[in-house]
């Protein structure tokens, strides 16, 4: 139940198309969801992170998309850039406590 | 501001032998988190602390493995035996109370 189950594993978009990489969790107890950027050799950086009392939320070419009954949320990126190529970590958590990670999708922008 | 500070950013040790890993978090930051990453994977909570206070370590295996986080500061993660499966990366992240966790570069630990 403690699972966040994240999808696809890798994914490659043509420069400028959109990314989409979806999640879904179990625990309904969850009310923090963030995504995650990380670069090679480098820490997972906050990108954007949602409450479940919204449906959506876009900073700037990213948004969050969030279905509260279908336990699901997603992330799109528009206008997909080479500089996005980076592993995408999907996470929830309760309250602040640990954040339970999905397994990660490789996203690979072909210029 | 600073981020999360970790050190060293990489070890390499023969098996048997012990390592230690330090972290200093973002000042202020009353939480601190360490995670270990396997390859191709996502971060996994080790151990979680409030101020120095360990409040989640529910995950460190403690046969082998401790951690301390003196003065509700930095921390340090100690293994000891290290194991062929022990290499991973370790991350550090650090956060307010009810905040968003900041993490650090991490420390990449090869055991051969």
């Amino acid at each position: 139940q403690q699972q966040v189950k994240q999808s696809p594993q890798s994914l490659i978009v043509q420069k400028g198309g959109i990314s989409i990489i979806n999640c879904a969790y179990e625990n309904t107890a969850f009310d923090y969801f963030p995504w995650y950027q990380q670069f090679p050799g480098k820490g997972p950086a906050l990108l954007i992170a949602i409450r479940p009392d919204v449906s959506e939320k876009k900073e700037g070419r990213f948004t969050i998309s969030f279905n509260k009954s279908a336990k699901q949320f997603s992330l799109h990126i528009m206008d997909s850039q080479p500089g996005d190529s980076a592993t995408y970590f999907c996470a929830a958590t309760q309250g602040a406590q640990k954040l339970v990670f999905g397994q990660g999708t490789r996203l690979t922008i072909n210029p | 501001e600073a981020g999360v500070v970790q050190s060293p950013r990489y070890k390499i040790i023969e098996k048997k032998q012990p390592v230690a890993f330090w972290c200093n978090p973002i000042s202020g930051h009353n939480t601190l988190y360490w995670y270990r990453q396997n390859l191709g994977q996502g971060p996994e909570l080790l151990i979680r602390y409030e101020n120095e206070e360990a409040v989640d370590d529910s995950q460190l295996p403690k046969d082998r493995f401790s951690a301390e986080r003196l003065k509700g500061v930095d921390s340090t993660l100690k293994i000891q035996p290290a194991e062929l499966g022990d290499s991973a990366v370790y991350l550090c992240a650090s956060s307010s109370i009810l905040d968003t966790q900041y993490f650090g570069p991490g420390t990449r630990l090869t055991v051969l």
